[in-house]
Order: structure tokens, then C-alpha cells, then sequence
């Protein structure tokens, strides 16, 4: 099945200064891969994805990229705010598994 | 709002009992997934169900179980609880089984607390 390897564990960084993490799938046959963001005691929530024939995607101040060829796939989150500050997951999944996910990043922007 | 729905979203009992968490998917969505979120843990997969069929299967105890009704809502059972079952325990449901374009969203969670 699908593994998942999402780092830092943590990351701490300025306001307005970028913040990146990355994530590592071993199964070649993965083609989905969403971001979700979880703020404290709250729900996961989606906040950017890509597929498998993109190789990036930007939403504002948040980006995605993915290296199929390396089987990793980043975040990147520029002018970062205080309010971007929580736990985000990375996830892959196929055709055939469930989805899985990274064990987390615990983003702090300090103002 | 996710459209996703759980309840309770506070349990509170002690061990040796047994619990039933409920779900009921985003309107139109046949899948189901149950996660268990531990303290500053991540999302662990426990199960997932597709229009009423187990699907899949990941780090579930065999004192957990689970099913998905006629009517798409699912139910997850936890027996024999121990201290370490305290979590938050979170439902998702997605459109179909997995793939491309297939999000999955999530509820609120229940926190269940054994004292």
C-alpha cells in the first residue's frame, strides 16, 4: 500500500517570510494528492490538490508542486500571516487505495 | 460547513464500555472513511465503506467495527474501551471510492474522552 513521509514535523517561521513542506509516496500508480489544513480542534479541511498530470498549482499565496519522476510533492506558502499558523497533512491516493496521509506539520508564523 | 455529519461531538465514558459514533455523508457522496486523531497525533485510517460494502481496511483494532446503512449514514463501534481510545475521531465521505478529483471531507469529529 501507500506510504506517506511529510517533513518537517515542525516549522516555525516570521510573518511575511515563505514556509515549505515536503512529502515523499512510494506508490508509483498515486495520481491524487491533497493538502489539508487543521486548525486546533477542528476538522481537516481542503485547501489545495493536484493531479498527476500537473506539475503545479497556485492559488494565491499557496502553491503546490509535484515530481512524479522523484515521487515527491511540496507546499509552498509565500507572505505567510499568522492565521496560516496550524497542522497541515499531505495525503496521495489511486485509483484502487484509500487515501493516505503524512504524519503532519505544525506551522507557526510568528507576528 | 462540509456537509459532512457527526454525532455526538463530545463522549465521555469509562473503560470496559462500548460507544457508537454516527456519520452521515455530504448529500451525494458513497463513501465513507473513519480516522482516529489522538492527541497532537496524526490522522490515522481505520476503515472505509462504499455504497454499503467494508472497502477497505487500516489500522483498526478488532475491538472496533463499523458498517454503512442502507441509507448511506455509517456507525462506528468501539468496545471494551481503554484509556488510550481517547481521541477525536473523525468521519470523511468522498464521491467515490478513490481516484483522481476525489477530495475527501471531513466532519467535525467526536472526542471521545475515557476516564
Amino acid at each position: 500500500g501507500e506510504n506517506v513521509e511529510q517533513h518537517p514535523s515542525t516549522l516555525s517561521v516570521q510573518e511575511g517570510d515563505s514556509a515549505v513542506i515536503k512529502c515523499t509516496y512510494s506508490d508509483s500508480a498515486s495520481n491524487y494528492f491533497p493538502w489539508y489544513k487543521q486548525e486546533l480542534g477542528k476538522r481537516p479541511q481542503l485547501i489545495i490538490d493536484i493531479r498527476s498530470n500537473v506539475g503545479e498549482k497556485k492559488d494565491q499565496r499557496i502553491a503546490v508542486t509535484l515530481n512524479k519522476t522523484a515521487k515527491h510533492f511540496s507546499l509552498h506558502i509565500t507572505e505567510t500571516q499568522p492565521e496560516d499558523s496550524a497542522v497541515y497533512f499531505c495525503a496521495a491516493s489511486n485509483w484502487n487505495n484509500d487515501m493516505r496521509f503524512g504524519a503532519g506539520t505544525r506551522l507557526t508564523v510568528k507576528p | 460547513d462540509s456537509g459532512v455529519t457527526q454525532t455526538p461531538k463530545h463522549l465521555i465514558t469509562a473503560t470496559g464500555q462500548r460507544v457508537t459514533l454516527r456519520c452521515s455523508p455530504r448529500s451525494g457522496d458513497l463513501s465513507v472513511y473513519w480516522y482516529q486523531q489522538s492527541l497532537d497525533q496524526g490522522l490515522q485510517f481505520l476503515i472505509q465503506y462504499y455504497n454499503g460494502e467494508e472497502r477497505a481496511k487500516g489500522n483498526i483494532l478488532e475491538r472496533f467495527s463499523a458498517q454503512q446503512f442502507p441509507d448511506l449514514h455509517s456507525e462506528l463501534n468501539l468496545s471494551s474501551l481503554e484509556l488510550g481510545d481517547s481521541a477525536l475521531y473523525f468521519c470523511a465521505s468522498s464521491v467515490s471510492p478513490g481516484g483522481v478529483d476525489q477530495p475527501q471531507h471531513f466532519g467535525d469529529g467526536t472526542r471521545l474522552s475515557i476516564l
